[in-house]
């Protein structure tokens, strides 16, 4: 059975650059019929999508259009795993950070199938 | 790119159902059949309980229903039970390549 995990530092500085991996297991990330993503939600608050990436050919990526200046998806074939980077971090940034399977039809995602457990990340001075 | 509306809260009995609506436009959740329901408990990660508007993934109880009018999606739960009180999100395909989330709705079970 597939599964997702999260990991990465839990506390950082404001301007620092938080930087998550996801470790798929049970499967490989290089499948053509889902996308991977990156979902948050900050204390007490509701989920906002990240992004996600399509892994199977050149590693196509889509944003949210409020966090685009500042994230970055990528993949590691090797290790199975897929990463967030999300630069120059405020304490607005502070949340538990989830990675999850997107399935999709034919270019469309259709949603989040498959979650990490989420990480928390603290963003403090 | 606007989150899509939910109410804050829903309550209801023992056995009852509840509707949890949400609500969004032409551009997200009228303009696509992509809408997806989510479960969450405190400290857990979301469950994935409806997708395409109205289908369950295997292994979800029958209690969960998804439909859809026009731009408002809603998010069924008949006989209602106490292990249904959690946090419910919609999500809905914004076009663009792009996903919204809906505010989350919490469901408590009096």
């Amino acid at each position: 059975q597939m599964q997702l995990q999260e990991s990465g530092p839990g506390l950082l500085k404001p301007s620092q650059t938080l930087s998550l991996s996801c470790t798929v297991s049970g499967g490989p990330i290089t499948s053509d019929t889902v996308y991977w993503s990156w979902i948050r939600q900050r204390p007490g608050k509701g989920l906002e999508w990240i992004g996600y990436i399509y892994t199977y050919f050149s590693g196509k990526m889509y944003y949210n259009p409020s966090l685009q200046s500042r994230v970055t998806i990528s993949m590691d074939k090797s290790k199975n795993q897929f990463s967030l980077k999300m630069n120059s971090v405020t304490a607005a940034d502070t949340a538990i950070y989830f990675c999850a399977r997107t399935p999709r039809v034919i270019t469309t995602p259709t949603g989040f199938d498959m979650w990490g457990p989420g990480s928390m990340v603290t963003v403090s001075s | 790119q606007s989150a899509l509306t939910q109410p804050a809260s829903v309550s209801g009995s023992p056995g009852q159902s509840i509707t949890i609506s949400c609500t969004g436009g032409r551009r997200d959740v009228g303009g696509y059949n992509f809408v997806s329901w989510y479960q969450q408990y405190p400290g857990k990660a979301p469950k994935f309980i409806i997708y395409q508007d109205n289908n369950r993934p295997s292994g979800v109880s029958n209690r969960f229903s998804g439909s859809k009018s026009g731009n408002t999606a809603s998010l069924t739960i008949s006989g209602l039970r106490a292990e249904d009180e959690a946090d419910y999100y919609c999500c809905s395909y914004a076009g663009s390549g792009t996903l919204v989330f809906g505010g989350g709705t919490k469901l408590t079970v009096l």
